[in-house]
């Protein structure tokens, strides 16, 4: 069974850092791309970050880029997001997800999500 | 930046229809998925590559696509079918992916 499992949210001062943490289990993590989707309370969903199997493609969405990174350790069954200069506006739940095919958007397993709160 | 339009809400009866809109420049070449979301919880995946279901989605749910709309519908609504429900596809690039904006299903 497909395990999907978030850590590092917090509350953190705006302007400050934080890294978040995906474990996997389940499945072959190294053939699957890997993605983190944020939601603001009481928003909606938004993509931010995707990884290609081997870590040499990351993508991300305009407002995080230069700010966030997103890596992979394929032998630790692992990604990670670095969030750096971060914002008011970056508070919300962070989800760990893999995607359904290499390259493409469609999520087909979710992680539970990790609160990150950036405030003063 | 790229955008998807869906109504903010749609109401039905239990054993009606309902059908939920996502508009977007790039969904004649981009496929469309739809998620599945109960307050408190992670989003599921309910339709993929615009009709495709996955397993565990009950038949009552079907997805179509016209040209910039891709369509969910639910027939025979129960009340379980309750939630909000979100589609996403790529830009016309294939890179960069995007949420519709979310529809909230109540049943009546």
């Amino acid at each position: 069974e497909v395990h999907l499992v978030e850590s590092g949210g917090g509350l953190v001062q705006p302007g400050g850092s934080l890294r978040l943490s995906c474990g996997a289990s389940g499945f072959t993590f190294d053939r699957f791309w890997m993605t983190w989707v944020r939601q603001a309370p009481g928003k909606g969903l938004e993509w931010v970050a995707n990884i290609r199997e081997d870590g040499s493609e990351k993508y991300y969405v305009d407002s995080v880029k230069g700010r966030f990174t997103i890596s992979r350790d394929n032998a630790k069954n692992s990604v990670c997001l670095q969030m750096d200069s971060l914002r008011v506006d970056d508070t919300a739940v962070y989800y760990c997800a893999r995607c359904l095919f290499s390259g493409g958007p469609g999520v087909d397993y979710w992680g539970q999500g990790t609160l990150v709160t950036v405030s003063s | 930046s790229y955008e998807l339009t869906q109504p903010p809400s749609v109401s039905v009866s239990p054993g009606q229809t309902a059908r939920i809109t996502c508009s977007g420049d790039a969904l004649p070449k981009q496929y469309a998925y739809w998620y599945q979301q109960k307050p408190g919880q992670a989003p599921v995946l309910v339709m993929y590559k615009d009709s495709e279901r996955p397993s565990g989605t009950p038949e009552r749910f079907s997805g179509a696509s016209s040209g910039t709309t891709v369509t969910l519908t639910i027939s025979g609504v129960q009340a379980e079918d309750e939630a909000d429900y979100y589609c996403q596809t790529a830009d016309s690039s294939g890179t960069y992916y995007v949420f519709g904006t979310g529809t909230k299903v109540t049943v009546l």
